[in-house]
Order: structure tokens, then C-alpha cells, then sequence
């Protein structure tokens, strides 16, 4: 079975606070998809990253960086210097092989939300 | 260039009706996916339709159906609603049939079930 596990329900922050979001998931296949979407108060998902699974590097894109780690099954998001317009709720997604299935069939998480707080 | 948009934003609906919900993908984009937001939850898949047909399905119950028309808006409907069914409904739309879960999402349609 496949799951995204988001152990954190809410954060809270003070601005310019360096804040880390944690994701663990399941799955059994060898070849998948990692993703990180955030969801401001207008509802509407906005994609951050997808990393595949043969690709541990971290990356790193202005202030967000993140931490793949396929021996913990974890992958993490870290906002450096947070900013009040971070505020939204963070959900980590994990999708299958493209090959093995005939369709995008996204997992996400229950989500994080992040309150940063001027 | 126009995102993903969807229709109505807002819908209040009594147990037992039927309800419409629509999405416009971007232009270009021939895959349309639909999600279930339950209020403090992650999204859940619905259905995916790629080319105007159904190329997969989550686990929902038969009430849930949906299609895509020749220029690649589709609908969702729902039948005999439910309370249950209340919940955030976000289309995502992308240029594959599969693309890694890669896909723009629209503002979602609000619907409440009273």
C-alpha cells in the first residue's frame, strides 16, 4: 500500500524563522515520485518540486531547499527566513512508476499548515 | 495565458440532489484529473481522463461519474448527494497522459451539502 505521512498538523513561526516540514511515505514500488504542492487560502495548488526517486540530491530553489532520504523514506521541506506569504498549508504527494500504471494516480498527504507570524 | 479554471466557485446543494461541476483546462492540455478535499485533508483522486476517455479511477462510489468533451474541458458529476460529499473539488490538468503527478490545479469548486 502506498502513504504519505505529514506527523506535523499545524506550525506556527515567527518571520525569518527557518521552518522544516517533515514527509514520510510508503510504497513498495522501486521507481516513483515525490512532490511538495502548497495551498494558500484561495484553495488552488501550486506545485513546488517533484523529485524522482532514483534522485537523492538536495535541491535547492531561493529560500526552499529539500532533503531526500530514500533510507528513511522521507522527504523533507525546509523554508529558510520565512515570510508572512509562506502561510499556506503544505502538502508532500507521492505518485508511481509512470510505466507500471496506466494513469497519474497522486497520494497526498494530509498537509501542514504553516502559520508564520510578523 | 489562462490557468486552470473551474465553475461554479461556490454551490450549496440539498441531500439527495444531482450537481454539475466544470473545468477548463490549460490550453493545450489533453489530461484532466479531479480531487476530493475534505476540509483539513489532503486531496483524494477521483478520476483521471486523458484523449476523452477514463483512464482511471479512485475509490468512489458509483454516484461519482464524469467525462471529457472533443476540446478537453471535462465535467464531474454527482448523484443522490450526500452530506459526506461536501468537501473542496479540484480539477489539475497537464499536457500527458501521465506526467508524474505534475499538473496545474484549478481554485477548486466549494461545494456544501445541507
Amino acid at each position: 500500500a502506498q502513504k504519505v505521512t505529514q506527523a506535523q498538523t499545524e506550525i506556527s513561526v515567527v518571520e525569518k524563522e527557518d521552518v522544516t516540514l517533515d514527509c514520510v511515505y510508503e510504497t513498495r514500488d522501486t521507481t516513483y515520485y515525490l512532490f511538495w504542492y502548497k495551498q494558500p487560502p484561495s484553495g488552488e495548488l501550486v506545485f513546488l518540486i517533484r523529485r524522482n526517486s532514483f534522485d537523492e540530491q538536495n535541491e535547492i530553489s531561493g529560500r526552499y531547499s529539500w532533503n531526500f532520504q530514500k533510507s528513511t523514506s522521507s522527504f523533507n521541506f525546509t523554508i529558510t527566513a520565512s515570510q508572512v506569504v509562506d502561510s499556506a498549508v503544505y502538502f508532500c504527494a507521492l505518485s508511481t512508476l509512470l510505466v507500471k500504471t496506466s494513469y497519474d494516480k497522486v497520494i497526498f498527504g494530509p498537509g501542514t499548515s504553516l502559520s508564520v507570524i510578523p | 495565458d489562462a490557468g486552470v479554471t473551474q465553475s461554479p466557485t461556490h454551490l450549496i446543494k440539498t441531500r439527495g440532489q444531482h450537481v454539475t461541476l466544470r473545468c477548463s483546462p490549460i490550453s493545450g492540455h489533453k489530461s484532466v484529473s479531479w480531487y476530493q478535499q475534505v476540509l483539513g485533508q489532503g486531496p483524494q483522486f477521483i478520476f483521471q481522463y486523458y484523449e476523452k476517455e477514463e483512464r482511471g479511477r479512485g475509490n468512489f462510489p458509483d454516484r461519482f461519474s464524469a467525462r471529457q468533451f472533443p476540446n478537453y474541458s471535462s465535467e464531474l458529476n454527482v448523484n443522490a448527494l450526500l452530506l459526506g460529499d461536501s468537501a473542496l473539488y479540484l480539477c489539475a490538468s497537464s499536457f500527458l497522459r501521465l506526467s508524474g503527478g505534475e499538473a496545474f490545479f484549478g481554485q477548486g469548486t466549494r461545494l456544501t451539502v445541507v
